[in-house]
């Protein structure tokens, strides 16, 4: 099992829907919950960060993290064909303090 | 303020043969990390500096990669001698905590090793 999961897609989604992006993790002790976007041929870019159990908005973005259930999800509202990327779900803390652990990332179109 | 910045952007060598990746983390972030991306495969941690001192060095993958941060500013990842199974991506990101704190991301190294 690894230790962060994501289903690579790719997630197509028409413009202005609702893309849902999902994870799940193996590490208990996990506590900190990143989302990166990354262009092709760029570097990973911050979107969502999220500690808590429960949701996080941030605009067009909601984070959703449940600890029980070892899940955490992006929501991404009125998509639009700027938000194709690759989406990766990094965790931090328990066993891997400090380092990052990374799914292999969702790939995500939007198409117009 | 200027982000993580790293040096080559892209370098090709051939196999046996050394090459010295750079990163300038942000000015003031003690945490500095390595990460590899290989072809297919998710971002893989290698190593954590904080200032200095070799934090976390469990992800580095053998005796050939060798990983400096002279000065807790800069840091120099060395691959000696390069085989062909170390083509890839590498990242360097820097966060200004370890624990919790946000890692910005490096635009990464190219390397490609024939």
């Amino acid at each position: 099992q690894k230790e962060v999961e994501q289903n690579s897609g790719p997630l197509s989604v028409p413009e202005g829907a609702i893309a849902s992006l999902n994870c799940t993790y193996s590490d208990r002790g996990s506590q900190s919950f990143f989302w990166y976007r990354q262009y092709s041929g760029k570097s990973p870019e911050l979107i969502m960060f999220i500690y808590s159990n429960g949701d996080k908005e941030d605009g067009r973005f909601t984070a959703q993290l449940n600890k029980a259930s070892q899940y955490v999800s992006l929501l991404i509202r009125d998509s639009q064909p700027s938000d194709s990327a690759t989406y990766l779900c990094a965790v931090n803390g328990g066993t891997s303090y400090g380092k990052l652990t990374f799914g292999q990332g969702t790939i995500l179109t939007v198409h117009p | 303020e200027a982000g993580v910045t790293q040096f080559p952007s892209h370098s090709v060598i051939e196999k046996g043969q050394t090459v010295t990746l750079r990163c300038d983390p942000i000015s003031g972030h003690d945490n500095l990390y390595w990460y590899r991306r290989v072809m297919g495969k998710e971002i893989k941690f290698l190593l954590h500096f904080v200032k200095e001192s070799k934090q976390d060095e469990s992800g580095m993958p053998n005796n050939r990669f060798l990983a400096e941060r002279t000065g807790g500013t800069y840091s120099t990842l060395k691959v000696q001698p390069a085989e062909l199974e170390d083509s890839g991506v590498y990242f360097c990101a820097s966060s200004a905590g370890a624990h919790q704190e946000t890692q910005y991301f490096g635009p990464g190294t190219r390397l490609l090793v024939l």
